[in-house]
């Protein structure tokens, strides 16, 4: 299987707990995203990177979330101090990062967090 | 404001017949792509189709359709032959540029229903 993979699929969490979630992208993309999807919403962006460079991070994003992607290939998402309000699918995605190209973004199975 | 509206919360439609899925949007940016995601029950986003804001020509891939008209900024999806697979939510997408970050945007999303 040469799709976007993430790990774990289920996370179950009681509030305050530190959670880490990876994402393994299509070998040949150098860009990686991470998005939130809460019940009935479309995804919503939080940040994405270009190889190991974290270029955007969505306003949004409380600094209780962290990302890394160490050596530009996998990347791994930390919540720390998880609140209910965190629970939610966690999706990864990549997409070849050529300038002006329409390439779409492949997107991983998500990672469902379950804060209690 | 919204920059991806979806009008349709959910929609039903017989087995083998068309469908149409209303997707207008909301830039002022000249340069745009606009998409169209699939999201069966398993949860993992599905690329369907893309429109490049300078496409002088609708796209077609399969049995998917864009009915792209730049002048009312919508961008509606059309499923020919409607199938019970294609059971889902679909979700219109739009990148202002040639930015994927923050500036790639989902719409609430239309949940179809295909009856056999």
């Amino acid at each position: 299987d040469t799709g976007v993979s993430q790990d774990p699929r289920h996370k179950i969490t009681k509030r305050g707990q530190n959670v880490t979630f990876r994402c393994d992208p299509i070998s040949e993309h150098n860009r990686l995203y991470w998005y939130r999807q809460t019940l009935g919403q479309g995804p919503e962006f939080l940040t994405y990177f270009q190889n190991e460079a974290q270029l955007e991070k969505s306003r949004l994003l409380s600094d209780r979330f962290s990302a890394e992607r160490p050596k530009g290939s996998f990347s791994t998402l930390e919540i720390q101090r998880t609140e209910q309000g965190d629970s939610a699918m966690y999706l990864c995605a990549s997409s070849l990062g050529l300038a002006e190209s329409p390439y779409e973004q492949y997107f991983g199975p998500g990672t469902r967090l379950t804060v209690t | 404001a919204q920059k991806i509206t979806q009008t349709q919360p959910g929609m039903f439609v017989q087995e083998k017949e068309a469908v149409t899925l209303d997707c207008t949007y909301d830039t002022s940016d000249p340069s745009y792509g606009l998409f169209w995601y699939k999201q069966p029950s398993s949860g993992e986003m599905i690329f369907l189709i893309y429109q490049g804001s300078y496409d002088q020509q609708n796209a077609t891939e399969g049995r998917y359709s864009l009915n792209f008209q730049k002048a009312r900024k919508s961008a509606n999806l059309v499923i020919s032959a409607s199938q019970l697979g294609d059971s889902a939510m679909y979700f219109c997408a739009m990148r202002e540029g040639d930015n994927y970050g923050q500036n790639f945007v989902f719409g609430p999303g239309t949940r179809l229903s295909v009856l056999p």
